[in-house]
């Protein structure tokens, strides 16, 4: 199995520039996760899935943050318009059901000037 | 979004010594507690996690000792190998999964 797939794996942006972090997650999960890692913060959840909908979404920072998971196979998280405070990296992680493991995939650094 | 609350932030050990990690929840509703390792530029993978039926956990080297009354639970790595140094994170899960500050882990040589 391939794992959890994210793309890009780098970015660098400049303030104000439309962000979209992908995430393909492991075949047949169907819970999926959105984090982001800072050294001040360190694991934040922002929004999670289950079965393709929105559970819950309370830790998206505001509303320039968005996240859609239009089919079992494929979520975004999108960020616009982006903000230096918002250079972190992004972690999409996915598990079988609610409880138990959960795989992350290796993460989509963004930095934005 | 502090559910789960880590120490220490970081640790120095030598060769050989017991790594100690603490951690404590507050929602009694969390029936899942995993510790992840995270090494530079990867993603946190599962190393051992626990059920709140069970006090004590063992899988070679890596012991989760859970105290449910205390709300808490702690990762134990005995004979800590430079190879063990990485960050590592607590969790507690229900329907979703929320992580400790984390702990950077030095092991000496």
């Amino acid at each position: 199995d391939a794992g959890v797939i994210q793309s890009p794996r780098h970015e660098v942006t400049e303030m104000g520039q439309e962000v979209t972090l992908r995430c393909k997650p492991i075949s047949g999960h169907n819970s999926l996760f959105w984090y982001r890692q800072t050294m001040m913060r360190g694991l934040e959840l922002l929004i999670y899935f289950n079965n393709n909908v929105p559970i819950d979404d309370s830790g998206m920072p505001e509303d320039r943050f968005s996240a859609k998971m239009p089919n079992a196979s494929f979520s975004t998280l999108k960020i616009q318009p982006s903000e230096p405070r918002d250079s972190a990296v992004y972690f999409c992680a996915t598990m079988l059901s609610s409880g138990g493991e959960l795989f992350f995939g290796e993460g989509s650094r963004l930095t934005v000037l | 979004q502090q559910q789960v609350k880590q120490s220490p932030q970081s640790l120095i050990v030598q060769k050989g010594g017991i790594s100690i990690i603490n951690c404590a929840y507050e929602n009694t509703a969390f029936d899942y507690f995993p510790w992840y390792q995270q090494f530079p530029g990867k993603g946190p993978a599962l190393l051992i996690a626990i059920r709140p039926d069970v006090s004590e956990k063992k899988e070679g080297r890596f012991t989760i000792s859970f105290n449910k009354s205390a709300k808490q639970f702690s990762l134990h790595i005995m004979d800590s190998q430079p190879g063990d140094s990485a960050t590592y994170f607590c969790a507690a899960a229900k329907y979703d999964m929320r992580f400790g500050a984390g702990t950077r882990l030095t092991v000496k040589p």
